[in-house]
Formats: structure tokens, sequence, C-alpha cells
């Protein structure tokens, strides 16, 4: 069965520092990985997604994130955290292969924390 | 363009009392998802329409868990009993057909707190 990791429950970064938010995934066929950010009493928003190609994604707000299938993880990058970053993120998966129903798979979710 | 919309977006209930949330997806969108999230937890998807059709109910506790979406469009989910452990923010989300590439767009949830 497909499934998500993300081994840490919260992160701490000062602002203008790099972020890195983890993740790691269990799929039997090749993998759509997407992040999503959400931020108090609001729904998930799209932040960026792998399907193929170049295994490093950017997404919105200065958002990156670097697929590796050999260590099969997916972290979510940004060169210079904000504040306005601070909301909790969820990594998800969703497997490519005939009679899939295409739902996504979440993560348990990473607190991010950014302070000034 | 309009998002996915929801209502109520809070809800206060006694156990075994029942409840019913409203999801208008985004316009054309024919893929239709019902996720529970529990605090501390990740999104657990509970029931997928593709139209008006159930394509994956799996994981929705059916002996109290109802859904459906007449006509394509809109959607409701029914619990009836509540339990305390259905305290959790319902999310309904959309994405338009057949895409798996696709991203889902989410609604802003409704929050049940069972007492």
């Amino acid at each position: 069965a497909q499934s998500v990791a993300q081994p840490e429950d919260q992160v701490n970064v000062a602002e203008g520092n790099p972020l890195t938010v983890k993740c790691t995934y269990s799929v039997s066929g090749n993998p759509y990985l997407f992040w999503y950010v959400q931020y108090p009493n609001r729904g998930l928003q799209f932040l960026l997604k792998y399907i193929t190609g170049d295994n490093l994604v950017k997404g919105s707000y200065g958002f990156e994130a670097e697929f590796n299938k050999s260590q099969t993880s997916f972290h979510l990058k940004k060169p210079s955290a904000l504040v306005s970053d601070s909301a909790l993120y969820f990594c998800a998966v969703r497997e490519i292969f005939s009679g899939n129903t295409g739902k996504l798979i979440f993560g348990q979710g990473t607190t991010l924390q950014v302070k000034p | 363009e309009a998002g996915v919309a929801q209502s109520p977006r809070y809800k206060i209930i006694e156990k075994r009392q029942s409840v019913a949330f409203w999801c208008n997806p985004i316009s054309g969108h024919a893929t239709l998802y019902w996720y529970q999230q529990i605090l501390g937890q990740g999104p657990k998807l509970l029931i997928q329409f593709q139209n008006n059709g159930v394509v994956d109910d799996s994981q929705l506790p059916k002996d109290r868990f109802s859904a459906e979406r007449l006509k394509g469009v809109d959607s409701t989910l029914k619990i009836q009993p509540a339990k305390l452990e259905d305290s959790a923010v319902y999310l309904c989300a959309s994405s338009p057909t057949g895409t798996y590439t696709g991203e889902l767009f989410f609604g802003e949830g409704s929050r049940l707190t069972v007492l």
C-alpha cells in the first residue's frame, strides 16, 4: 500500500535562513508527489508537484522540492524563510497505474515555525 | 474563478445527533472528494465521486456516514448518529476529470465538534 511519511512534527527556522521539510514515500509504481500548505482555519493550498522530468520542481511562494527516487524522498525547500511561511505543510502521493482512483494519500503534516 | 464552497464552517452537536455538510465544487470539475482531517493528522479520504458515481468509498464508515452527489455537481456528507471520534474538519476538494497529474482544489473545511 502506498504511504507517505513526514518524520518531523515541527521544524523551527530563523527568518532569512534556508528551510527544509522532509518527506519520504512508499509506492509500488511511479509516484506523483505533491506538497500542500494549510494556514490556521483554512483549507489546503497547492504548492507544487512532481510528475516527471527534472528532479527539482519549483512552486508557489518561492518553494521548491527535490525528487530523489533512490531515497524515495521529496523534500520541500526554500532558500530564505519568511515569518509568513509559518504554517502546516503536507506531503502527498498518488500512484500512477491503471485502475487507480487517483486519490491523494497525505502524510501527517509538519508544522513550520519561522521566527523573526 | 470561484473556489470550492463548503458550509457550515463550524458545527457543534452532541453525540448520537446527526449533521450534514454541503459542498459545491469548482465549476466544471467532475471529480469531488470528501476528506476527514482529525487534529494532528493528515487528511484521510472518505469518498470520491466521478460525476454522480462513487469511485472510492473504502474508508467511509458506512454504518453512520453517507454521501451523495446528485446531478454531479454539489454534494452532501451526512453523519448519523455522530460519535465523539467524529470530531474533525471535513474537507471537500474537486479536480477536473481524469487528471492524475492535476492537483486537488480544497474548500476551507467544516469543523465538527461532537460533545
